[in-house]
């Protein structure tokens, strides 16, 4: 299986921050990597695919980056509603696996 | 739009069979451009995909599951399901189902199953 390591699993930060959230896999993925946003007693919301689309309705704050190996999640001017966790996934290898979520919290 | 629904039981006893639907309304899941599939979190955990099925009733299941698994689908009524055999406390979480296009862009609202005496 293809591991998804993610940094930090905690960040705490304040509104209008920038945000940056590193997922790392074991293997090379190319650019088959997704991006989830997960608030508590709900099901994760899908924010990027493919690295770096952008899934339609996503805020433009949110940009995604990277491949191979090295993958981030940038939230630019943080607002309210951005504190949340935050999932990785890769979709190059069965089976599909996740990183272990971080999560940004209110500073 | 498209939504999916899961139900089934929330408490299951050790050792038995744990049976969950998703029902799917604004898609058909006998759609070819769709995937299926079922994914859990354990409470306060990460999440774990479990396994998909197409339209022409393909399945791959995660291998850590693949003796315990069975994901079928109902085509008449716009369902697919969920069977985990021989459940343990290990397999007490959220089950959600999703459809996989390029990620998973549609989830259900999960549904928490308890495994426990």
């Amino acid at each position: 299986d293809i591991q998804m390591t993610q940094s930090p699993s905690t960040l705490s930060a304040s509104v209008g921050d920038k945000v940056t959230i590193t997922c790392r896999a074991s293997q090379n993925i190319d650019a088959w990597m997704a991006w989830y946003q997960q608030k508590p007693g709900k099901a994760p919301k899908l924010l990027m695919y493919k690295a770096s689309s952008l899934e339609n309705g996503v805020p433009s704050r949110f940009s995604g980056s990277g491949s191979g190996t090295e993958f981030t999640l940038t939230i630019s001017n943080l607002q309210p509603d951005d504190f949340a966790t935050y999932h990785c996934q890769q979709y190059d290898s069965y089976p599909w696996t996740f990183g272990q979520g971080t999560k940004v919290e209110s500073k | 739009q498209l939504q999916l629904q899961e139900s089934g039981p929330g408490l299951v006893r050790p050792s038995a069979t744990l049976t969950l639907t998703c029902s799917v309304s604004g898609a058909s899941v006998n759609s070819d451009s769709d995937y299926w599939s079922w994914i859990r979190q354990p409470p306060g955990k990460g999440l774990e995909w479990i396994g998909y099925i197409y339209y022409s009733q393909t399945t791959n299941y995660h291998p850590s599951l693949n003796s315990r698994v069975t994901i079928s689908i109902d085509k008449s009524k716009n369902q697919f399901f969920l069977e985990l055999t021989s459940v343990t406390a290990a397999d007490t979480a959220i089950y959600f189902c999703a459809r996989e296009m390029a990620g998973f862009d549609h989830w259900g609202q999960g549904i928490l199953v308890t495994v426990s005496s």
